[in-house]
């Protein structure tokens, strides 16, 4: 079976701090695994994928995400926050099924 | 167009109502997904459709009734909902189902439904 797990359902950080976000997953294959975020009454946008071709994955809008096998861990940065990145942010897990599974999300303040 | 579009963006309705949500995507994708998303949570799934026929049904109850009339078009009716079923519906398409390497996701903007 296959799931993750969000650390933190909110975190909070000032405006040009580190973001660090969460995300481990359980995988008994090889994963494909996503961030995305969600903005206030809209659907999800893909951040950025793993899908095995680099460990380091960059994404739009400043993000990045190291996927780490032996911490089974796949955590989402950006050096420095914008105001506009406060949002919902989903880590999901993908195999061959077409069924993704979603973390609970992180809420993400930043402060001015 | 790397768009999935959904109408109505709202919908409230009462329990002895039908109504329909639409979605639609002209990707060429051949996977389509229905979500549910409750406040604060994440979107779980209802329905998916891979070459217009029904591949997934999570054990949804059968007040909702999905349909994919062709390969751009998804549609989701609704007939005696209740109040639970209130929240934010989503559609999804992604290049097929089985290929895992194009797993990702295109959401569209959601449907707020709400049930009195």
């Amino acid at each position: 079976a296959q799931s993750v797990t969000q650390l933190g359902s909110h975190v909070s950080v000032s405006e040009g701090a580190l973001v660090l976000l969460r995300c481990n997953y359980s995988s008994s294959v090889p994963p494909y695994l996503f961030w995305y975020v969600q903005y206030p009454n809209q659907g999800l946008q893909l951040l950025l994928k793993y899908t095995s071709a680099a460990t380091l994955v960059k994404g739009i809008n400043g993000f990045e995400a190291e996927f780490k096998k032996s911490e089974t861990s796949f955590h989402l940065t950006k050096p420095s926050a914008h105001m506009s990145d406060a949002a919902e942010y989903f880590c999901a897990v993908s195999l061959n099924a077409g069924k993704s599974t979603f973390g609970d999300g992180t809420t993400l303040t930043v402060k001015p | 167009d790397t768009e999935v579009t959904q109408t109505p963006k709202h919908l409230v309705m009462g329990m002895t109502n039908k109504k329909s949500l639409k979605c639609e995507q002209h990707m060429g994708h051949r996977a389509m997904y229905w979500y549910k998303q409750k406040a604060k949570k994440p979107p779980e799934l209802m329905f998916v459709y891979s070459y217009e026929k029904l591949s997934i049904n999570e054990s949804v109850p059968s007040r909702f009734s999905p349909e994919c009339p062709n390969s751009s078009l998804l549609n989701l009716h609704l007939h005696a909902l209740q109040p639970e079923d209130s929240a934010l519906y989503l559609c999804a398409s992604s290049q097929t189902r089985t290929s895992p390497s194009y797993n990702e996701q295109f959401f569209g903007p959601g449907t707020r439904l709400t049930v009195l």
